[in-house]
C-alpha cells in the first residue's frame, strides 16, 4: 500500500513571498505522484502530476514540484504567491499504472497574507 | 465541455428519507467516482465505476447504493442515513482507468442528515 504524508497543516505566507508546501510518500512500489487544490466550497482541481521523466515538473498558476526518490518527497513549490492562491492543497498517490486508487493527504491550508 | 455537474449542490435530509445525488460529465471519460470529504479532512474513495461496471467498493455501508446509468451519469441513491454521514460528496471522472489519470472533480453536495 502507498501513503503520503503532508508535514503542514497550516502555513501562513505573505503575499508575493515564495512557498514550499511539504509532501513525502511512502509506497513499496513504483508511484504516480499528484498534487490537487481546493478551493472554498469548491472540489479539486490538479495542479500537477509526476508519472516518470523528468523530476522537476511544472504546473498551472505557476506552481511546479520536484520528485526526489532518495528522500521519498515531493514538495511544492510556488516563487511569488497572490491573495488567490489561498487554498487547500492536497498531495495525493496512486500504486502506478495499474492502480487507480488516489490516496490523499491530510491537506495543508496555504492562507496569503496581505 | 471540461466539467463535472453534481446535484443538487446542498441537501438536507432526515434519518428515514430516501435521496439521490446527481452526478454528469460530457466529456466521455471512462471512469466515473464517488469520494466523501467530511470537514477539514481529505477526500475518502467510495466508489469506482469503470466503463459502467462497479469495479471498486470501499467496504461503503449498504445505505449507500451507487447506481451508472449510462457513461455519462452517475448516482448515488441514499436511505436511512446517519448523522455521522454529513458530508461534502464529491463524484469525479476520468478518461481512463490506469493510475496516473487526472480526475475531474464537480463541486460536491453538501449534505446534512438530521
Amino acid at each position: 500500500a502507498q501513503s503520503v504524508t503532508q508535514l503542514d497543516s497550516q502555513v501562513p505566507v505573505f503575499e508575493e513571498a515564495p512557498v514550499e508546501l511539504r509532501c513525502n510518500y511512502s509506497s513499496s512500489v513504483s508511484v504516480y505522484l499528484f498534487w490537487y487544490v481546493q478551493y472554498p466550497n469548491q472540489g479539486l482541481q490538479l495542479l500537477l502530476k509526476y508519472l516518470s521523466g523528468s523530476t522537476l515538473v511544472k504546473g498551472i498558476n505557476g506552481f511546479e514540484a520536484e520528485f526526489n526518490k532518495s528522500q521519498t518527497s515531493f514538495h511544492l513549490r510556488k516563487p511569488s504567491v497572490h491573495i488567490s492562491d489561498t487554498a487547500e492543497y492536497f498531495c495525493a498517490v496512486t500504486g502506478g499504472a495499474g492502480s487507480y486508487q488516489l490516496t490523499f493527504g491530510k491537506g495543508t491550508k496555504l492562507s496569503v497574507i496581505p | 465541455d471540461t466539467e463535472v455537474t453534481q446535484t443538487p449542490k446542498h441537501l438536507v435530509m432526515g434519518m428515514t428519507n430516501k435521496k439521490s445525488l446527481k452526478c454528469e460529465q460530457h466529456m466521455g471519460h471512462r471512469a466515473m467516482y464517488w469520494y466523501k470529504q467530511k470537514a477539514k479532512k481529505p477526500p475518502e474513495l467510495m466508489f469506482v465505476y469503470s466503463y459502467e461496471k462497479l469495479s471498486i467498493n470501499e467496504s461503503v455501508p449498504s445505505r449507500f447504493s451507487p447506481e451508472c446509468p449510462n457513461s455519462s451519469l452517475l448516482n448515488l441513491h441514499l436511505h436511512a442515513l446517519q448523522p455521522e454521514d454529513s458530508a461534502l460528496y464529491l463524484c469525479a471522472s476520468s478518461y481512463g482507468t490506469g493510475g496516473g489519470e487526472k480526475l475531474f472533480f464537480g463541486s460536491g453536495t453538501q449534505l446534512s442528515v438530521l
